[in-house]
């Protein structure tokens, strides 16, 4: 069974431009979430998605911003990207339930130069 | 009340000792409580879960031990093994109210084991 796949693995870009970051979770979830790693901050929640709808969101500027598709892939839009955006990106995929396990993804590095 | 403190910060362990990373929670309404561990450029994975209706719970080296009236938890690695040697994060999450998979995490342990 294929994992969460995140694409692109790295991303360099400039201060101000925007940047989209896409998430496959695994067949069969349909809850996909979004979290910002950085040395400083740690893991932090950005939004939930799931069947399509905003279930859930994080303390982050209307910056950051998701959708959800029809087949539970997943995208995240940073737009006007400032220094401190960079960071590794992680989606994780579960199914609905209370205590599923959330599985992750290997991440989007993004750097903003 | 929706953080989740961790500690310590680092951890260096001799092989085969006992490894011990402690959190701490202020928030009541969490009701599931999973340990992640990530390796260098890796996602985290799942290493092991508990729901507050359960003091302790190991699978294989890895010991989950939960105090809700001190709303702490910790995780035991016994035996510990050079392969061990990753990051490791607690979370919690309110899941059976909010039916929500939002997780919050600790700030994560880096835990080195020593051959």
């Amino acid at each position: 069974k294929a994992g969460v796949t995140q694409t692109p693995r790295y991303l360099i870009k400039t201060r101000g431009q925007q940047v989209t970051l896409s998430c496959s979770p695994i067949s069969g979830h349909r809850s996909v979430s979004w979290y910002q790693q950085t040395p400083g901050q740690g893991l932090q929640f950005l939004f939930e998605y799931f069947s399509e709808t905003q279930r859930n969101k994080g303390n982050f500027p209307g910056r950051f911003s998701g959708r959800q598709f029809s087949n539970s892939r997943s995208e995240m839009n940073v737009s006007t990207l400032e220094l401190g955006d960079s960071a590794l990106y992680l989606c994780a995929s579960s199914l609905e339930g209370f205590d599923t396990e959330a599985f992750f993804g290997q991440g989007t590095r993004l750097t903003v130069v | 009340q929706q953080q989740v403190k961790q500690s310590p910060q680092s951890l260096i362990v001799q092989k085969g000792g006992i490894s011990i990373i402690n959190c701490a929670y202020e928030n009541t309404a969490f009701d599931y409580f999973p340990w992640y561990q990530q390796f260098p450029g890796k996602g985290p994975a799942l290493l092991i879960a508990i729901r507050p209706d359960v003091s302790e719970k190991k699978e294989g080296r890895f010991t989950i031990s939960f105090n809700k009236s001190a709303k702490q938890f910790s995780l035991h690695i016994m035996d510990s093994q050079p392969g061990d040697s990753a990051t490791y994060f607690c979370a919690a999450k309110q899941a059976l109210s909010s039916n929500t998979g939002k997780l919050i995490f600790g700030q994560g342990t880096t835990l080195q084991v020593k051959p």
